[in-house]
């Protein structure tokens, strides 16, 4: 079974410029969420997806958005990029949210660096 | 405002013997805890959780324990081996489940031959 797909893998950008983060989950998992992960800052949470609704969503500027399509794959955006931004952004899939002991699955993440 | 707190940035740990890493949390309402190991360029992966219910669980060479009166835990890897050599993560729910969790900044784990 194929496990949680991000594209690309790699990404640099500059200030100003906008990108887009896709995130395919694995096969049967209808909730999708997004995490970013600086260095001193661990991972955050960006926000959560289920049945193409924004279940969650963490404390991040409207600037970060995301959408989930029917076949459950998710894309993020990120609009006017700052420096900040620079960051490894993780997807993560799971059957459904709210389980109890239901695992989250990561993907490899995508490397977005700001110039 | 960091609701997990993983104060070690780094422990380096003998082959065969007892890794312990610790993490601490702020926020009452968490009822669900989870560690996550993480090697460079892969996403983090599920290692062992435990629920608000219980004070320690045991899965392998892994043991996770949990003080809610100190909102303290750890994770106790016996024996440590190379393999073990990760970022570890620990992170936090507050409805028993995977939902928005709160992660610390990790701690990297080395394991000395």
């Amino acid at each position: 079974k194929a496990g949680v797909t991000q594209t690309p893998r790699y990404l640099i950008k500059t200030r100003g410029q906008q990108v887009t983060l896709s995130c395919s989950p694995i096969s049967g998992h209808r909730s999708v969420s997004w995490y970013q992960q600086t260095p001193g800052q661990g991972l955050q949470f960006l926000f959560e997806y289920f049945s193409e609704t924004q279940r969650n969503k963490g404390n991040f500027p409207g600037r970060f958005s995301g959408r989930q399509f029917s076949n459950s794959r998710s894309e993020m955006n990120v609009s006017t990029l700052e420096l900040g931004d620079s960051a490894l952004y993780l997807c993560a899939s799971s059957y459904e949210p709210g389980q109890k002991n239901e695992k989250l699955f990561f993907g490899s993440g995508t490397q977005l660096s700001v110039l | 405002d960091q609701q997990v707190k993983q104060n070690s940035p780094s422990l380096s740990v003998q082959e065969g013997r007892i890794s312990i890493l610790n993490c601490d949390y702020t926020n009452s309402m968490f009822d669900y805890f989870l560690w996550y190991k993480k090697y460079p360029a892969e996403g983090p992966t599920f290692l062992i959780s435990i629920s608000s219910i219980k004070d320690k669980n045991e899965d392998g060479r892994f043991t996770v324990f949990l003080n809610k009166s100190a909102k303290h835990l750890s994770l106790h890897i016996v024996p440590s081996q190379p393999g073990d050599s990760a970022v570890y993560f620990c992170a936090a729910s507050e409805n028993f489940g995977n939902e928005k969790l709160t992660f610390g900044t990790g701690t990297r784990l080395t394991i000395i031959p």
